[in-house]
């Protein structure tokens, strides 16, 4: 059975740091892709960055970019995303999220998600 | 960028058809894949590739994409319908994934 369990959320100041963690398990984690998607208050789905089998393909939402980075740890099955200069914004529940295939380039569906973390950005 | 979007609410009385349609994008040839949210919980995949269904989804949930507009389908909606909907694609030109709107479905 699949498992994805996120940690790592909270509340944090604006301009503070955060990290996230997934813990996966229950398939082969380094043959697959990565991602994050994050939820604000009564708001729609946001994917935020994915991350291929081997890190070689990362991309970022425009709105994350050059403040987040998406990174994975295969040997201990765990991908993580380091969240700088938070913004109030930024407050949402975060996904971790399988991809149905190695690639984060988009063909495969998102197959599995976690039951997310939540990030709250406020002073 | 690209807004798909969604009809922000559909209602449906048990046992008749739901339709959501997803648009705003040229599909073409790309994939669209749909998620449903219960209250409370994580998305899950609901139908992918346009029409494929995973392992667990009951037959009445059913999905075509025409290149415009891609079309999710509940028939016999049940109460356990209700839920938040949402389609999703990945965009080749900002290599960006995109979720629609979203779209409430309350069974009356």
């Amino acid at each position: 059975e699949v498992q994805l369990v996120e940690s790592g959320g909270g509340l944090v100041q604006p301009g503070r740091s955060l990290r996230l963690t997934c813990a996966a398990s229950g398939f082969t984690f380094d043959d697959y892709a990565m991602h994050w998607v994050r939820q604000g208050p009564g708001k729609g789905l946001e994917w935020v960055a994915g991350i291929s089998w081997n890190s070689g393909s990362i991309g970022y939402a425009d709105s994350v970019k050059g403040r987040f980075t998406i990174s994975r740890d295969n040997a201990k099955n765990s991908l993580h995303l380091q969240m700088n200069s938070l913004r109030a914004e930024d407050t949402a529940l975060y996904y971790c999220i399988k991809d149905g295939g190695s690639d984060s380039r988009g063909y495969y569906p998102l197959d599995y998600w976690g039951q997310g973390t939540l990030v709250t950005v406020s002073s | 960028s690209y807004v798909l979007t969604q009809p922000p609410s559909v209602s449906v009385a048990p046992g008749e058809t739901a339709r959501i349609t997803c648009g705003g994008y040229n599909f073409g040839i790309k994939s669209v894949h749909w998620y449903r949210q219960r209250p409370g919980q994580a998305p899950v995949l609901l139908i992918y590739y346009d029409s494929d269904r995973p392992s667990g989804i009951p037959e009445r949930f059913s999905g075509s994409n025409s290149g415009n507009t891609a079309t999710l389908t509940i028939s016999r909606v049940e109460a356990g319908d209700e839920a938040d909907y949402y389609c999703q694609v990945w965009d080749s030109t900002s290599d960006h994934y995109l979720f629609g709107t979203g779209t409430k479905v309350t069974v009356l």
